[in-house]
């Protein structure tokens, strides 16, 4: 058990790119959700798969923002057109079928829109 | 409106001390409840969990929260603290009927030798 893993753990871009993150969950985890955290706040939900589907997404998922889980594992999250005010911390968690509400966390990408 | 909240921003504790952060949550049902620590550069990791039964619930780490239907609370604690508990602390929830996790602002704690 490797845990859940996240790439890049920093990324600083200008206003404007396209960023994408990536998240690899525990490997028999079925669900994978995505958080983002910003200074001195709890994280807040954004997505959340089971397996490939994408079976919510919060309001504050606006429509620059895309999540996909192709087949089931690896999940990817991109930004297009990045503003300032997306400057935060996105977790990724996973969970497994056994205790689905047992979330266990990555140590998050840390986006950085200049 | 459904909410967690944390009412302690900021608490010192001297190393060997007792610590105890509070957690009240404004739900119609009781949700599942959670403690998470999260270290400076690190993930939030799930300290321990209340689905039911006992309120008194142990977790990892020495920590102990005991559950209040009453007074909707959530409370964590742990007899003495040492540096090494220095972090922030976030409680959530999740609904009965749901999976995502709602959590509180957080409380962030600070160890004195």
């Amino acid at each position: 058990d490797t845990g859940v893993s996240q790439n890049p753990r920093h990324k600083i871009t200008k206003r404007g790119q396209n960023v994408t993150f990536r998240c690899d969950p525990i490997s028999e985890h079925n669900r994978l959700y995505w958080y983002r955290q910003t200074l001195g706040q709890g994280p807040e939900f954004l997505t959340y798969f089971q397996n490939e589907a994408q079976l919510e997404k919060s309001r504050l998922l606006s429509d620059r923002f895309s999540a996909e889980r192709p087949k089931g594992s690896f999940s990817t999250l991109e930004i297009q057109r990045t503003e300032q005010g997306d400057s935060a911390m996105y977790l990724c968690a996973s969970s497994g079928p056994r205790t689905p509400r047992d979330q266990y966390f990555g140590p998050g990408t840390r986006l950085l829109v200049l | 409106a459904q909410s967690v909240t944390q009412p302690d921003i900021h608490i010192t504790v001297s190393e060997g001390a007792s610590l105890e952060l509070r957690c009240n949550y404004s739900y119609g049902a009781t949700p599942y409840l959670f403690w998470y620590v999260q270290s400076p550069g690190q993930g939030l990791q799930l300290l321990l969990k209340y689905f039911s039964g006992d309120t008194l619930v142990q977790g990892i780490k020495g920590f102990e929260a005991e559950f209040k239907r009453s007074q909707s609370s959530f409370n964590l604690r742990k007899p003495s603290v040492h540096w090494s508990d220095a972090a922030e602390y976030f409680c959530a929830v999740v609904l009965t009927n749901d999976y995502k996790l709602s959590f509180g602002a957080g409380t962030t704690v600070t160890v004195r030798a």
